[in-house]
């Protein structure tokens, strides 16, 4: 059973940035079949997905968070990061990483198995 | 990119069917076989519930199935049960400039 879990400072003051990792068990970060993703959720609010990682390094990032954001894979470690430079307090979110799976046809089809998110407020 | 269109609210009471509409544009649902549904209850991660358009994962009941027409995507849920109570997100691929668009969610409640 695959199963994801984020760490990382669960405050960050506004205009710093926010780092969190995601570590990966049951499963391989160098699998060829499968992305891994951060995906957020401020209170109250929808899902949005941020970006997604290959064991390769190849990175895909949301458009409007793309000059901020930075997600990368350590496969030694099983692990993958998310940096989020020049935090507001619309950056405050439960932040959830995911595996991304990867169809046949190399497309990103959808998120099959998720961390149990974890809460991160940007303060002033 | 925007996000896809869901309505805020559904219901029905248990027994009964609710279909959930996820609206996108030829760039996203319209233009790709990669729709996935997600259901998330309170305090809890999302659960992919339908990935490419109509195809279940292993585990989810045969409740749940989806379909898509056009740039309109649907979820339907048969035979409602208590548990089935949460809110459902769409998501398609937006091509590779957008790997995962979501939808805006929907509130379903069982009467």
């Amino acid at each position: 059973q695959v199963q994801l879990q984020e760490s990382g400072p669960g405050l960050v003051k506004s205009s710093e940035t926010l780092s969190l990792t995601c570590t990966v068990s049951g499963g391989s970060t160098s699998s060829r079949n499968y992305y891994w993703g951060w995906i957020r959720q401020p209170p109250g609010k929808g899902l949005e997905w941020i970006g997604s990682v290959y064991y390769s390094g190849t990175t895909y990032y949301n458009p409007s968070l793309k000059s901020r954001v930075t997600i990368s894979v350590d496969t030694s470690k099983n692990q993958f990061s998310l940096k989020l430079s020049s935090v507001t307090a619309a950056d405050t979110a439960v932040y959830y990483c995911a595996r991304h799976n990867r169809h046949s046809s190399g497309v990103c089809s959808s998120f099959d198995y998720w961390g149990q998110g974890a809460l991160v407020t940007v303060s002033s | 990119q925007s996000a896809l269109t869901q309505p805020p609210s559904a219901s029905g009471s248990p027994g009964q069917s609710v279909t959930i509409s996820c609206t996108g544009t030829s760039s996203d649902v319209g233009g790709y076989n990669y729709v996935s549904w997600y259901q998330q209850h309170p305090g809890k991660a999302p659960k992919l519930m339908i990935y490419e358009v109509s195809k279940r994962p292993s585990g989810v009941p045969d409740r749940f199935s989806g379909s898509k027409s056009g740039s309109t995507a649907s979820l339907t849920v048969s035979g409602l049960q208590a548990e089935d109570e949460a809110d459902y997100y769409c998501s398609s691929y937006g091509g590779s400039n957008n790997l995962g668009v979501f939808g805006t969610g929907t509130k379903v409640t069982v009467l």
